[in-house]
Order: C-alpha cells, then sequence, then structure tokens
C-alpha cells in the first residue's frame, strides 16, 4: 500500500523568507501523482501543486515550487517571499496514475502546520 | 456554481445515535469522494462514486457506515449506531471524469461536516 510521510508536524518562517516542507512517500508503481494541499483553518481545503511521476521537470505555481526526486521518493515544497495569507496545514498526497489501473484515492501525509510571522 | 457544499457543518449527536450527512457536489462533476479526518492527522479515504455506482470502499467503512448517490448528484454518507471514535472531520470532494478517463482530475473539496459524537 502506498504510504506517504510529513515529519515535520510544525514549520515557522518569516514574512518575504523561504520555507521548504518535506514529504517522502513509498509505493511500488513508476507512475503516478503528487500534491500539496493547503487547508487554511476553518476553511476548506485547495490544490496548491501537482507533480506527475513521469515528468522529470518540477512543477512550479508562482510562489510554490517542487522538489521532486524519483529515486529517494522526496517531494518537497518550497514557498517563496511567504505571505501571512500562506499560514495553514499542508498536506501532501499521492495519487495512483490511471493508465495503471490502481485507484482514484488520495493518500495523504499528517499534515504540516505553517505559521507566517510578521 | 460555487463549489462542493456540505450539510451540516457541524454535528453534535450522542453515542449510539444515527448521523446523515449531504454533500452537492460541483454540477457536472460525476465523481464524488468521502474521506474522514481526524485530529491531527491527513484526511483518509472512505469511498468514491462515479454517477451514481459506488466503484471503491476502504476497509475504514464498517458495517455502520454506508454511503449513497443515488441519482448521480448528491451523496449521503449515514452512521449507525455512532461511537466516540467516529468523532471527526468528514470531507466530501468532487471531480470530472479525465478525458481520456485515465488522466488526471483534480478534486475540489467541500468545507467538511465536523462530527461529535458525545
Amino acid at each position: 500500500a502506498q504510504t506517504v510521510t510529513q515529519s515535520q508536524p510544525e514549520m515557522s518562517v518569516q514574512e518575504a523568507e523561504t520555507v521548504t516542507l518535506s514529504c517522502t512517500y513509498d509505493t511500488s508503481e513508476s507512475d503516478y501523482y503528487l500534491f500539496w494541499y493547503k487547508q487554511p483553518p476553518s476553511r476548506q481545503m485547495i490544490l496548491v501543486i501537482r507533480q506527475e511521476a513521469y515528468k522529470q521537470q518540477n512543477a512550479t505555481e508562482n510562489r510554490f515550487s517542487v522538489n521532486f526526486q524519483k529515486a529517494a521518493k522526496s517531494f518537497s515544497l518550497k514557498i517563496s517571499d511567504s505571505q501571512l495569507g500562506d499560514a495553514a496545514m499542508y498536506f501532501c498526497a499521492y495519487r495512483d496514475h490511471l493508465t495503471q489501473g490502481g485507484s482514484e484515492k488520495l493518500v495523504f501525509g499528517k499534515g504540516t502546520k505553517l505559521t507566517v510571522n510578521p | 456554481d460555487t463549489g462542493v457544499s456540505q450539510d451540516p457543518r457541524h454535528k453534535i449527536t450522542k453515542r449510539g445515535q444515527n448521523v446523515t450527512f449531504r454533500c452537492d457536489p460541483i454540477s457536472e462533476h460525476n465523481r464524488l469522494y468521502w474521506y474522514r479526518q481526524t485530529l491531527g492527522q491527513g484526511p483518509e479515504f472512505l469511498t468514491y462514486f462515479q454517477n451514481e455506482a459506488q466503484l471503491e470502499k476502504s476497509r475504514l467503512l464498517s458495517d455502520r457506515f454506508s454511503a449513497e448517490r443515488p441519482k448521480g448528484s448528491f451523496s449521503t454518507l449515514e452512521i449507525q449506531r455512532t461511537e466516540q471514535g467516529d468523532s471527526a472531520m468528514y470531507l466530501c470532494a468532487s471531480s470530472e471524469l479525465g478525458r481520456p478517463s485515465s488522466s488526471y482530475n483534480e478534486q475540489f473539496f467541500g468545507p467538511g461536516t465536523r462530527l461529535t459524537v458525545l
């Protein structure tokens, strides 16, 4: 079974600085998707960024970028120029790629609580 | 359409009572997912539907849990004989069927129903 591990329960960053959130995962599949989701306090979860495992190029979305190391099964999220609105729980998630069969379900890590200090 | 909606947002019940939650997906999204999120954990997959067909169920979905999506639109999740361990946030998500069907299809999450079992 696929597993996702986030080893940092909490992180903090100064406004305008850069922070990196870590994630490792385990799967026997060669093709899959990886995601970072943001869950602000008392608000719904939204997708921040996704990476397709067959793509070597790291995904980027504005101030958010990932460092995808397939061999190491590592998928970290870098937030540049941190803003107060970035404060939230961040979840790393995995999903099978359906061309290989597999499941539609998302498998989540336990999350990292990010605090942004003014 | 403003997104996935869930009702109620909060539910407090006594142990042994039955509860039912409702999820309304984004219009024309034919896939609907249920997840459970306990305090300090990431969401865990419970089940998902494609239209009215329930395609996958987690082992977490015990006999006391039942989910339906009778007309392929809204879905209900019922918990019978609630236990204190059922206290959690119940999240619903929906997605389109990807083209082709095996391709990536973002899951959009609702705000969740927070269940407290006394």
